[in-house]
């Protein structure tokens, strides 16, 4: 599986749009790239999932580049409660482990 | 209704005894996973099941023993617990491969003293 990199942590203020970057240079050809969040002492959140180009929400954009070596997640607006951990992952759609690694800390301000 | 549940959500415990933390999930899902989070926030997958067989065992204690009576249904049974063992577990459960996302549990808190 493909190991992936981002930024400890971020901050933003409320309003602002937060884009939040994963590297993930061995990603394999059948690999999905999947993001996640994670409020204090609850359980992870599915949030966008992406192959390629871009993919959009109600909640999440994601984009990605054609190498597909990075992707970001982009947050339009943020607000307080968009504080959380968030986790890229980068997995196929065989019977894959979802490994997360230390996820990005982002703290929104008012 | 609750997609993914997990009782008890809090439990304290003394070494070496054996406990069991209970998952339930009613979205028709294949695959289920059992994560621990210790106290530094890393999340570890410890098993995942397809059908209520084994797929993935990432290198945990024999101690720990999943059980899977039926493919809605993940329990965690541990024996022998240990102060190491004190930790946020999470049950998951996602369509195979994890595609379009897996649910998570609220997560069983447990302290072992």
């Amino acid at each position: 599986l493909a190991k992936t990199t981002q930024p400890i942590s971020m901050d933003s203020y409320e309003g602002q749009e937060v884009n939040i970057t994963c590297s993930h240079n061995n990603i394999a050809t059948n690999d999905y790239i999947t993001w996640y969040q994670q409020f204090p002492s609850q359980g992870p959140r599915f949030i966008i999932q992406g192959y390629k180009t871009k993919v959009t929400n109600e909640v999440a954009s994601l984009f990605i580049p054609a190498d597909r070596k990075s992707s970001t997640l982009s947050l339009p607006r943020v607000s307080l409660s968009d504080t959380a951990v968030y986790y890229c992952l980068v997995g196929d759609d065989g019977y894959n482990k979802l490994i997360f690694g230390a996820g990005t800390r982002l703290a929104v301000h008012p | 209704d609750t997609a993914v549940s997990q009782t008890p959500k809090y439990l304290v415990t003394q070494m070496g005894n054996d406990k069991s933390i209970k998952c339930e999930q009613n979205l028709g899902h294949d695959t289920m996973y059992w994560y621990k989070q210790d106290s530094k926030k890393f999340l570890k997958i410890m098993f995942s099941y397809n059908n209520k067989e084994l797929i993935i065992n990432e290198t945990v204690p024999n101690r720990f023993s999943p059980k899977s009576p039926d493919k809605a249904h993940l329990n965690l049974h541990i024996n022998s617990l240990e102060l190491g063992d004190s930790a946020v577990y999470f049950c998951a459960s996602s369509l195979p491969g994890g595609g379009n996302g897996a649910f998570f549990g609220q997560g069983t808190r447990l302290t072992v003293v």
